[in-house]
């Protein structure tokens, strides 16, 4: 089944300590993305990368970090969590770019304590 | 970081009704996006508009790229339970040539 998984999908932590969120997909799609979520904000991309080694900045990419080392994987790294990170998390990807369908992930909820 | 404005915030509608809602920026967009979000899920794409003044449908979905490329709007007729849902306009281009979504207008639709 073509998908894109995210893990872990709910996550409570503390201030400073780092994190990996990973996102996978099945699709070979060259195109993949990181949002967040926050109400009465919509969407906001955070990084994004065009295919593998190839990444570049949303529209919020303070505090996060990403690596594309593989097609397929598309981790977010919080090297130090703060409170205003606790947000409800998307990846997704497409074939080729942000233009394209983007499939997403069924989301990670992430609370910094 | 820039934002769309995305109207109404949200809606509460009888079985049958049509629905409006609209996008509008101080920017020009390339591309508009139209996607919903259901309860607990990602965002699907329902339809994608590439060229100013570009009228899409998908089954009762009709949406527009507006003439001056600064707009969007989607329609939804005869409005069912399933329908209900965040629907989100996005546009691609603009003054940093990345993906910017709406806040989201939120459909509540009652049978």
């Amino acid at each position: 089944e073509a998908q894109v998984t995210q893990n872990p999908r709910y996550l409570i932590t503390v201030t400073g300590k780092k994190l990996t969120v990973t996102c996978s997909q099945n699709m070979n799609h060259e195109y993949m993305s990181w949002y967040r979520q926050d109400p009465g904000l919509g969407l906001r991309q955070i990084y994004y990368s065009m295919n593998v080694e190839v990444t570049d900045k949303g529209d919020v990419p303070e505090g996060y970090k990403v690596s594309r080392k593989e097609k397929r994987n598309f981790p977010l790294i919080l090297e130090s969590p703060s409170p205003n990170q606790t947000s409800l998390y998307f990846c997704a990807s497409s074939w080729g770019s942000m233009a394209d369908t983007q499939y997403f992930g069924p989301g990670t909820r992430l609370t910094v304590l | 970081g820039q934002q769309l404005n995305q109207s109404p915030q949200s809606m509460f509608i009888q079985e049958g009704e049509d629905v409006s809602m609209n996008c509008t920026s101080s920017s020009i967009f390339n591309t508009w996006l139209w996607y919903k979000q259901e309860p607990g899920e990602g965002p699907v794409l329902l339809i994608a508009l590439y060229k100013a003044g570009e009228l899409t449908s998908n089954g009762r979905l009709t949406a527009q790229f507006g003439i001056t490329r600064k707009d969007s709007f989607l329609n939804i007729s005869a409005s069912i339970p399933s329908d209900v849902g965040i629907y989100f306009c996005a546009g691609l281009g603009g003054a940093t040539n990345k993906l910017i979504f709406g806040t989201g207008t939120l459909l509540a639709v009652q049978p």
